[in-house]
């Protein structure tokens, strides 16, 4: 199975125009993040789903949405771009029906917005 | 706010042990879980605990103290391929994961 695909692998972004970091996921998993990664900072959680229909802020919500229109896919969308959101996305998930939890992530989507 | 603290990085010889600490705050306890992450790559799973005591697989062993707020990492019989980036994650009381800013570890011929 691929487990959890992201696209594109990476982008760069002129500052203020808009875009959506794609995650689809064909582990049946209830449960879906996304995360930003930054050196020295490390993962740091944007926005989650416990489930289709549901979603949450995370630690660092401001300048992104997402949706979950259903169980496999869970956009995330920037507004209106800005420098500092230049990073590295990483969308993970998990089937939250089990004790353990466990978080399995995407390959990435390197961005830069310039 | 979450403070997961673990040491930057660490150099050991191809062969030998390695220790990373991680020492945690949390707004409650749900497991911590430590993770691999290659340069470029996706952090994998490595290990969870979420009762006091040592958790061993293979090379790698995991160790928690919730008392302390203390786990660490032990990798033994270290392979060039060990070099990579550790991640101390906490999962809190509303189950969200904390991540540490992770350990880069050098393994050297």
């Amino acid at each position: 199975t691929a487990g959890i695909t992201q696209a594109p692998t990476s982008q760069i972004l002129a500052a203020g125009r808009s875009m959506t970091l794609r995650c689809t996921q064909d582990m049946r998993h209830n449960a879906m993040y996304w995360y930003r990664q930054d050196l020295g900072l490390g993962l740091r959680l944007i926005h989650y789903s416990n489930t289709a229909g549901t979603t949450g802020k995370g630690e660092v919500p401001d300048g992104y949405s997402v949706s979950r229109a259903n169980t496999d896919d869970f956009p995330l969308t920037l507004a209106s771009a800005v420098p500092s959101q230049t990073s590295v996305y990483f969308c993970a998930s998990s089937d939250s029906g089990l004790a353990t939890d466990t978080q399995y992530f995407g390959p990435g989507t390197r961005l830069t917005v310039l | 706010g979450q403070n997961i603290d673990q040491p930057t990085e660490m150099t050991a010889t191809e062969g030998a042990i390695v220790q990373i600490n991680c020492t945690y705050q949390t707004s409650g306890f749900n497991g911590l879980f430590w993770y691999q992450q290659h340069a470029g790559e996706a952090p994998t799973f490595l290990s969870y605990n979420v009762l006091d005591g040592l958790e061993e697989k293979g090379r790698f062993s995991s160790f928690l103290s919730r008392s302390k707020g203390y786990s660490y990492l032990l990798l033994k019989e270290l392979q060039m391929k060990d070099s990579a980036s550790y991640l101390c994650a906490v999962r809190d009381g509303d189950y969200k994961l904390s991540f540490g800013a992770g350990t880069t570890v050098t393994v050297r011929a």
